[in-house]
């Protein structure tokens, strides 16, 4: 069974820290790895990482693959309080009988204060 | 506009009552899913389908059926509805081609009593 574990549970900080999110895994073979940010209601799509070592960047955030150690991990850099939210990552599986399937971790909940 | 249509947002029922969950894609999607998400837990698969006609068992798939036999549509039932299916339900979809994220629907609140 594939398993996606992400770390802190919980996050809280102060407008303009930086903060690291974590997600590990145990696939070995997946298609790839996403970022989703949740506020109130439906998940939306972030990143999507396939390659292992190349960061894929989008304003102040950023994310990384390394598929050597099993991880990934999203950086938020001088946060905002609209970057409070859940923020999720998920495997896309590759094959067998995880073939079409999208597991999601726990989340990390993040609230930033002003 | 163009996405993922759940229907209905808020529902309550009394143990043992059934219904279904309705899904809709107007972007020719082949793949679509179901999910429940609890506090503290993430998203979990419940079922999901590769195509129409299709379907396959996700983590938690007991006490819930599915069916998809319009490729725009998957349906989600509960037969005797269990204060434990008390939960968020999410659809999603996506395309077979790599490199697309996700879309997901609003969410259904069901709360079972």
């Amino acid at each position: 069974e594939d398993k996606v574990v992400q770390s802190p549970l919980s996050l809280v900080v102060h407008e303009g820290d930086t903060v690291t999110l974590n997600c590990s895994y145990e696939v070995t073979n997946f298609r790839s790895l996403l970022w989703y940010k949740q506020e109130k209601k439906a998940p939306t799509f972030l990143f999507m990482l396939t390659s292992s070592g190349i960061e894929k960047k989008s304003g102040r955030l950023s994310s990384i693959l390394d598929k050597k150690e099993l991880f990934s991990i999203l950086n938020i850099t001088a946060t905002q309080t609209g970057d409070s939210a859940v923020y999720l990552c998920a495997l896309w599986g590759a094959g067998g009988t995880s073939y079409g399937k999208l597991t999601f971790g726990q989340g990390t909940i993040l609230t930033v204060h002003p | 506009n163009a996405g993922v249509t759940q229907t209905p947002k808020f529902r309550v029922l009394k143990t043992g009552q059934s219904m279904t969950l309705l899904c809709a894609q107007d972007m020719n999607h082949e793949y679509m899913y179901w999910y429940r998400q609890d506090p503290g837990m993430g998203l979990r698969l419940i079922h999901y389908s590769v195509g129409e006609g299709t379907t396959a068992k996700g983590e938690v798939p007991d006490g819930y059926n599915v069916s998809r036999l319009k490729k725009q549509n998957f349906l989600l039932g509960l037969e005797s509805a269990a204060p434990s299916q008390t939960s968020v339900y999410f659809c999603a979809s996506r395309r077979t081609a790599p490199g697309y994220g996700y879309t997901f629907g609003s969410g259904t609140r069901l709360t079972v009593v």
